[in-house]
């Protein structure tokens, strides 16, 4: 199994521009998610998805768009990005909501807005 | 939005030292994870914790969670530098929270 993958590793936009940040899960979960990881901020919720058709708002959903078309994918839409959402993004997948169970992580998305 | 604390912000020690990090909130959790995240990579997670003043050992990394259920420590007992890395806690509300992490560097 190949976990959580996502592309691309790096990018760099310019103000204004729009990207979609892909990942894939290969372990059939139903729960996805989107993080962004800034410097001293720990792990903030941007989207989640509880399965195919169904996403809802995290703690900073502004300036961000997600779709789940399949169980597998989660794409990350960045329209009209800003110098504010340069980060770190991170994708992650469980099998359950339960506190108990394991978020798998994604590599990680680094992305610069110039 | 429980508000989870992690100290120090930062540790660097020698390789053999001993180290303990903290997690700390004012809420009652009623689980708690710990996970590593290396430079360049995601999160993986190391530990949960369920039961008020519950240990758990994993090598040379001891959890314990408090028995109140509002705070945890990680303790690394003859750090190495494969134990470098960004330490974060978490806990679930309606969604998974995470503290700031605390950032440790094992020098040779």
């Amino acid at each position: 199994n190949a976990g959580v993958t996502q592309t691309p590793k790096f990018r760099i936009l310019k103000i204004g521009q729009s990207m979609t940040l892909q990942c894939a899960q290969d372990m059939n979960h139903n729960y996805m998610y989107w993080y962004r990881q800034d410097p001293g901020m720990g792990l903030k919720l941007i989207y989640y998805s509880v399965g195919a058709g169904i996403t809802d708002k995290g703690e900073v959903p502004n300036g961000y768009n997600v779709s789940r078309s399949t169980t597998e994918d989660f794409p990350l839409r960045l329209e009209l990005a800003a110098p504010s959402q340069t980060s770190v993004y991170f994708c992650a997948s469980s099998l359950t909501r339960l506190g108990t169970d394991t978020q798998y992580f994604g590599p990680g998305t680094r992305l610069t807005v110039l | 939005t429980q508000l989870l604390e992690q100290s120090p912000q930062f540790l660097s020690i020698q390789e053999g030292e001993n180290l303990t990090v903290y997690c700390n909130s004012s809420s009652v959790f009623s689980s708690l994870q710990w996970y590593r995240q290396e430079p360049g990579e995601g999160p993986v997670l190391l530990v949960t914790v369920v039961t008020g003043g519950e240990v758990k050992k994993l090598k040379r990394l001891t959890f314990q969670f408090g028995d109140a259920r509002k705070d945890s420590s990680l303790h690394i007992t003859a750090a190495q530098p494969g134990d470098t890395g960004l330490y974060l806690c978490a806990a679930y509300d309606y969604k998974l929270s995470f503290g700031a992490g605390t950032t440790v560097t094992v020098r040779a």
